[in-house]
């Protein structure tokens, strides 16, 4: 069982309201990842990091920013929210070596 | 040639059945092949994986046969049961960044 957690699990926000996601894992992995996807559907990179102080832009071009301060902490923010930014967003890590990619259970936003 | 292409997006089968879920992929640098199952509401989770160096694996009930000339993997579900109810993807990477790299998932439904 994976060590990463994600708060909040479900959040309802309106329209042009500022949010920030919260993703922490307690294995230590130096790699951290966003996903996004819609229930059901295609896994879809948004952000990653390999370290502290290093993100990257994923393969989905996301309005969402991240930072990396912390190797534990990878929070995820949405400045103005809009009902498109509905959807799931899944935090993921992995060690510097290994494949292997644990994924958390899940942020559901919905905004309207 | 970055591409998984992963077949059928969904699939029915009895219960004691057998399930296969196919992938494909292009660029020969992969040499890392997993597979992920997701139960609603959560994220995924590794489920077997396989290297270029074995043509199957083998885990329980469930095998991944590798065909690196025809560059196509597959899980097989021996003996499906009604918990194996999930949405299931494969992925792929190579040992230079490890980026993994999704199939859109097949949602297999085992009926009782």
């Amino acid at each position: 069982e994976a060590d990463i957690y994600q708060t909040p699990r479900y959040l309802v926000i309106g329209t042009g309201k500022k949010i920030t996601l919260e993703c922490s894992q307690t294995m230590g992995h130096d790699k951290m990842y966003w996903y996004q996807q819609d229930p059901g559907m295609e896994l879809h990179l948004i952000h990653y990091s390999y370290g502290v102080n290093s993100t990257e832009k994923g393969d989905l071009s996301s309005e969402s920013t991240v930072s990396r301060i912390r190797t534990e902490h990878f929070p995820l923010t949405l400045e103005s929210a809009r009902p498109s930014h509905t959807s799931q967003y899944l935090c993921a890590s992995s060690t510097g070596s290994g494949n292997t990619i644990y994924f958390g259970e899940g942020s559901w936003l919905t905004v309207v | 040639q970055q591409q998984v292409k992963q077949s059928p997006q969904s699939l029915i089968v009895q219960k004691g059945g057998i399930s296969i879920i196919n992938c494909a992929y292009e660029n020969t640098a992969f040499d890392y092949f997993p597979w992920y199952q997701q139960f609603p509401g959560k994220g995924p989770a590794l489920l077997i994986a396989i290297r270029p160096d074995v043509s199957e694996k083998k885990e329980g009930r469930f095998t991944i046969s590798f065909n690196k000339s025809a560059k196509q993997f597959s899980l097989h579900i021996m003996d499906s049961q009604p918990g194996d109810s999930a949405t299931y993807f494969c992925a792929a990477s190579n040992n230079r960044n490890y980026q993994l790299i999704w199939g859109a998932g097949t949602k297999l439904i085992i009926k009782p």
